[in-house]
């Protein structure tokens, strides 16, 4: 069965500093991969998506994710967080069979000034 | 552009009281979802459906039920309120059922019972 895991419960990074939010997946074929985004009292936001191709992928707000085969990880990042990045963020594997998700557990994200 | 439209926002349940959530998309997407969202535990998908009439359940419809008699429409409904049934409900849907098809998401139902 399909499972993905988000190590981090909270992070907590200054304005300014990097970012990495850690993603491992669990599937047995060519995993579809999601970032989403969710402000609070929000739906979720589509951050970028993993199909196919060039490992490194781009996304909306300055976010890229890189895949990793060999690790199972499709990792988030960020050069430089601003304090609107502070959010809850779901990685998130399409399940074969009716487009399902199969979300990990989130990573809160708070940013200091 | 609505997108996916949830209603009610927030309601308060007692105990062993029903009621439906209602979720709308203008996009005539045919693959709709209901997911809950508790606490540490991400998104647990509820049930989804391919097209009108046809659903099927996900990881955890125990207590819930679905219908989806239009395109646009896909209400989740409560039949007996219980206190593990206090979640965050978002419905979701996706054109298609190709897993390179993102899901759009409503704002979300916030639902507590007492």
């Amino acid at each position: 069965a399909q499972s993905v895991t988000q190590p981090d419960i909270h992070i907590t990074v200054s304005e300014g500093a990097s970012l990495e939010l850690r993603c491992n997946y669990s599937y047995g074929a060519t995993p579809y991969l999601f970032w989403y985004v969710q402000s609070p009292g929000q739906g979720l936001q589509l951050l970028l998506k993993y199909f196919s191709g060039d490992t490194l992928v781009q996304g909306i707000k300055g976010f890229e994710a890189e895949f990793k085969r060999s690790q199972s990880s499709f990792n988030l990042r960020k050069p430089s967080v601003h304090w609107s990045d502070a959010a809850e963020y779901f990685c998130a594997v399409g399940a074969p069979g009716g487009n399902k998700l199969v979300f990990g557990a989130g990573t809160i994200l708070r940013v200091k000034s | 552009n609505a997108g996916v439209t949830q209603t009610p926002k927030f309601r308060i349940l007692k105990i062993g009281q029903s009621m439906t959530l209602q979720c709308a998309q203008d996009m005539n997407h045919n693959y709709m979802y209901w997911y809950r969202q508790d606490p540490g535990m991400g998104l647990k998908l509820i049930y989804y459906s391919v097209g009108a009439g046809i659903t099927d359940k996900g990881e955890v419809p125990n207590g819930y039920n679905v219908s989806r008699s239009t395109t646009e429409d896909f209400p989740l409904r409560l039949e007996l309120a219980a206190p593990s049934q206090t979640s965050v409900y978002f419905c979701a849907s996706s054109p298609t059922g190709s897993r390179n098809q993102p899901q759009h998401f409503g704002d979300g139902t916030r639902l507590s019972i007492l």
